[in-house]
């Protein structure tokens, strides 16, 4: 069935660093979708791609649709204590109904 | 109002209990659906309503019972379930079903123990 891989699993960085995640299938998806997750609440909407190629932000989030429709990645500029969480992309293939999601970023951030 | 709302935020259960989830939506959403997820995992997809209709179970043992009374809400009923059930559960809906284009919108959770 479809899979997705999420890169890197986690992230240590400092306050005000840039953060870089990916998320990859091995087939061809219409829909990205990128989550965050606090802990013990439920994943809340950051940005939806419907494009290849597409480009969106969202604040200091910024996320594209990879041109080959089996990629995409999510940038966060200037990091803040509260970006903590865990980043989940999801998406939809081209016959499918289900949305499933990658394994997750947990992303730290030092202040 | 662009929120899913679920009760109990918390539910500690014997395995001989029988008990409800409740997830309430007025988004006008028609499709939603039941999540499970464990510690440092992604959701699991459960089960998926569309038009008050089950469209997916995703082979989930007979001690969930889902159950979707009107268009804006949502249960899951537990009985005889299994200390390993014990999980967040997360409902979400989304405008319809189709192929391609599902964006969840998902409520806070219910953590659920089973003892």
């Amino acid at each position: 069935g479809q899979q997705l891989n999420q890169s890197p699993q986690s992230m240590f960085i400092q306050e005000g660093e840039d953060v870089s995640m990916n998320c990859t299938s091995s087939s061809i998806f219409n829909t990205w979708l990128w989550y965050k997750q606090d802990p013990g609440e439920g994943p809340v909407l950051l940005i939806a791609l419907y494009k290849a190629g597409e480009l969106t932000s969202n604040g200091r989030l910024t996320a594209q649709f990879g041109i080959t429709r089996k990629d995409s990645f999510l940038n966060i500029s200037a990091s803040i204590p509260s970006d903590v969480g865990i980043y989940f992309c999801a998406g939809q293939g081209t016959s499918y109904d289900k949305v499933i999601f990658g394994p997750g970023t947990s992303l730290s951030v030092i202040p | 109002d662009t929120e899913v709302t679920q009760t109990p935020k918390h539910l500690v259960m014997g395995m001989t209990n029988k008990k409800s989830l409740k997830c309430e939506q007025h988004m006008g959403h028609r499709a939603m659906y039941w999540y499970k997820q464990k510690a440092k995992k992604p959701p699991e997809l459960m089960f998926v309503y569309s038009y008050e209709k089950l469209s997916i179970n995703e082979s989930v043992p007979s001690r969930f019972s889902p159950e979707c009374p009107n268009s804006s809400l949502l249960n899951l009923h537990l009985h005889a379930l299994q200390p390993e059930d014990s999980a967040l559960y997360l409902c979400a809906s989304s405008q319809v079903l189709r192929v391609g284009a599902n964006v969840l919108t998902f409520g806070a959770g219910s953590r659920l123990t089973v003892l």
